[in-house]
């Protein structure tokens, strides 16, 4: 079945270890977003890539890097994480932006930071 | 600002139907999506409206109404494997996608 598979589903980290997430899809979609959700709040965009074309939210600290080397992946860089990263990391895909293209999320990728 | 309010909770029984509300401020609109999430897990997709009216699938429907900037999830013979989080999530201008905080569903037997 074509999906959209996150890797690690959990992730441990010490405080200001860097960090890389991934994110790979079999739906040949042309857009790839990275959004981090802390329990019982909305989904908040970090990124996202539009083909190659790389869109950052105004808001996304520096401290969260991506990188989509082919379409079919695409992975965030925490490089310095803090206990307030702390948070699901979810992955979705798109075939376009417009209209009534819905979202595929991976399963998420869980940090903690000790 | 673009702003999405839901209820933050609701409690309902297993068989009855429940309706989550969802109300919008956004800059242009281009379509409102409805997604459940299960606790720990990703959000999958339930519905989308772009015009108003109600569109039904199953034993779930959603409505819109654009003048209004309102639009609701409704459940019927609820299940117990329906306890999950719902989120409304509406398309700006821009296709930007602006996501509402959730609203917890907690079903009883």
């Amino acid at each position: 079945d074509a999906m959209v598979i996150q890797n690690p589903r959990y992730q441990v980290t010490q405080f200001g270890k860097p960090v890389t997430l991934s994110c790979s899809q079999t739906l040949n979609h042309n857009v790839m977003y990275w959004y981090q959700q802390k329990s019982s709040q909305a989904p908040k965009l970090l990124f996202h890539y539009y083909d190659k074309d790389f869109n950052n939210e105004a808001d996304t600290p520096d401290n969260f890097q991506s990188r989509r080397p082919n379409t079919s992946f695409c992975f965030l860089d925490i490089r310095s994480p803090g206990l307030g990263d702390a948070a699901m990391y979810l992955c979705a895909t798109s075939g376009d932006r417009a209209g009534a293209n819905v979202l595929t999320f991976g399963a998420g990728s869980r940090l903690t930071v000790l | 600002g673009q702003n999405i309010d839901q209820p933050t909770e609701m409690t309902a029984t297993e068989g009855a139907i429940v309706q989550i509300n969802c109300t919008y401020q956004t800059s242009g609109f281009n379509g409102l999506f409805w997604y459940q999430q299960h606790a720990g897990e990703a959000p999958t997709f339930l519905s989308y409206n772009v015009l108003d009216g109600l569109e039904e699938k199953g034993r779930f429907s959603s409505f819109l109404s654009r003048s209004k900037g309102y639009s609701y999830l409704l459940l019927k013979e609820l299940q117990m494997k329906d306890s999950a989080s719902y989120l409304c999530a509406v398309k700006d201008s821009n296709y930007q996608l602006i996501w509402g905080a959730g609203t917890k569903l907690i079903i009883k037997p």
